[in-house]
C-alpha cells in the first residue's frame, strides 16, 4: 500500500541553522513526491514537487529536496533558517488517479533566535 | 486571484444539526478534493471529484457527502454531526494531468458539541 512517513514530529532549530526534515514514502511505481508548508491559520502551500530527472529539486523560500530512490526518501532542505519558517510541513506521495495525494502526518517546526 | 474559497472559516455547532461548508474554486480546475487534517494523522481525503457529477470516496468517507453540480464548486454536507467530526477542513483542487500539484483553501475549523 501507499503510503508516506514523516519520521519527526516536531523539530527545534535556532535561526540561521540548517534543516532537514525527513520523509520516507512506500510507492510501487515512480512516484511523484510534494512538499507542502501550513503557516498557523493558513492553507497549504507547494514548496516543491518531483517527478523525474534531477534527483536534486529547488523549490521556493530557498528550500530544497533531494529524491533518493534505494533509501525510499525525499528529504527537505534547507541550508540557514528564517524565524518565518516555522510552520507544519507535510511530505505527499500522488497517488495513481484523480490528481489525489497521500500526506504524511507533519512536521512542526519551530525557530528559535 | 487564482484561489480556493471556503466558507465558512470558523463554525462550532451542535450535535445532529444539518451543516454545509462551501468550496468553490475560480481556477476551472477538473479535479477536487476535502480532506480533514486531525493531530498526529496530517490529511486523510474524505471525497474526491474528477468532474461534474463524478464524486468518489477518499479514505474517510463516513458521515460525510459531496455534490459537484457546477464545475466550480464542491460543497461538503454533514447530516448529522458528531463530536468524531470535529476537526480542520480544507478544500483542494487541480487541474487535469498527472503530475499537477493541489491549491488548498485556507480550511475550516469545525467543532461539534
Amino acid at each position: 500500500a501507499q503510503s508516506v512517513t514523516q519520521p519527526d514530529i516536531h523539530i527545534t532549530v535556532s535561526e540561521g541553522a540548517s534543516l532537514e526534515l525527513r520523509c520516507n514514502y512506500s510507492y510501487g511505481a515512480t512516484p511523484y513526491l510534494f512538499w507542502y508548508v501550513q503557516s498557523p491559520g493558513q492553507g497549504l502551500q507547494l514548496l516543491l514537487k518531483y517527478f523525474s530527472g534531477d534527483t536534486l529539486v529547488q523549490g521556493i523560500k530557498g528550500f530544497e529536496a533531494e529524491f533518493k530512490r534505494s533509501q525510499s526518501s525525499f528529504n527537505l532542505r534547507k541550508p540557514s533558517v528564517h524565524w518565518s519558517d516555522a510552520a507544519e510541513y507535510f511530505c505527499a506521495v500522488g497517488r495513481n488517479t484523480g490528481n489525489q495525494f497521500y500526506f504524511g502526518t507533519g512536521t512542526s517546526l519551530t525557530v528559535i533566535p | 486571484e487564482a484561489q480556493v474559497t471556503q466558507n465558512p472559516r470558523y463554525l462550532i455547532t451542535v450535535t445532529g444539526k444539518k451543516l454545509t461548508v462551501t468550496c468553490s474554486q475560480n481556477m476551472n480546475h477538473e479535479y477536487m478534493s476535502w480532506y480533514r487534517q486531525d493531530p498526529g494523522l496530517g490529511l486523510r481525503q474524505i471525497y474526491y471529484s474528477m468532474n461534474v457529477e463524478v464524486t468518489d470516496k477518499g479514505d474517510v468517507p463516513e458521515g460525510y457527502k459531496v455534490s459537484r453540480k457546477e464545475k466550480r464548486n464542491f460543497p461538503l454536507i454533514l447530516e448529522s454531526p458528531s463530536p468524531n467530526q470535529t476537526s480542520l477542513y480544507f478544500c483542494a483542487s487541480s487541474p487535469r494531468g498527472r503530475h499537477t500539484e493541489a491549491f488548498f483553501g485556507q480550511g475550516t475549523r469545525l467543532t461539534v458539541v
